[in-house]
């Protein structure tokens, strides 16, 4: 089945540094969605992008996917201290609302 | 709006016990989510619900697991009985028709002894 499978990365970076994370996925998608969690909470939706979009822009947020290459990449820009999280992909195959989650990535944002 | 209501938010219990998970979803969502997360496997999609009535049940592991839907606003996940392996934090998620964007509630995080 399909699966949104981040780059397993740990990052820590700097207040008001740029974090960029990645996502591969095996399958044609109707949709990919990044989700936020922070440490012991439910997770949050922050973006969605379609199959047929290159790009998507949401405040410090910005994503892009590339159906030839089935990957995907949400960059986080001027990080804070709030920013520190896992961030999960997420593949929508079908439009069937029946969401694929990768393993997550974690990123620590040192004030 | 409150949110997505889980409770218990923690559980322990003894290997053999039956468990009773408890989610409210959003007013006015029609669909409902359950999800186990695990480190070893991530989040899983356990099964969904559209208008109380369950869409796609294939993520459920085995027999031991059931979910109900009885009504718009209430939504039980039960195990019976409980297993070491099944110890992970589940959540419950709504998402209104039209939309994307699922709502998590935030989980309830299962001990089974």
């Amino acid at each position: 089945s399909q699966q949104g499978e981040e780059d397993p990365q740990a990052l820590s970076i700097q207040e008001g540094e740029n974090a960029t994370m990645n996502c591969s996925y095996k399958t044609s998608i109707n949709n990919l969605q990044w989700y936020r969690q922070n440490s012991g909470r439910g997770l949050v939706h922050l973006i969605l992008i379609r199959s047929n979009e290159r790009e998507k822009h949401s405040g410090r947020l910005r994503v892009t996917l590339d159906t030839s290459k089935k990957s995907s990449s949400l960059l986080i820009t001027a990080s804070r201290a709030a920013d520190t999280a896992s961030y999960f992909c997420a593949t929508d195959a079908n439009g069937n609302n029946r969401l694929a989650f990768g393993k997550g990535n974690q990123v620590v944002v040192i004030p | 709006d409150a949110g997505v209501i889980q409770s218990p938010r923690h559980e322990v219990t003894e290997m053999g016990q039956e468990v009773t998970l408890r989610c409210k979803p959003i007013s006015g969502h029609d669909y409902l989510f359950w999800y186990r997360q695990t480190m070893m496997r991530g989040l899983e999609l356990l099964i969904y619900f559209n208008n109380n009535v369950p869409i796609d049940d294939s993520g459920m592991p085995e027999d031991r697991f059931s979910a109900k839907m009885p009504n718009a606003s209430f939504s039980t996940l039960k195990i019976q009985p409980s297993e070491p392996r099944d110890s992970a934090v589940y959540f419950c998620a709504s998402m209104p028709s039209g939309y994307n964007e699922q709502f998590f509630g935030p989980g309830t995080r299962l001990t089974v002894l």
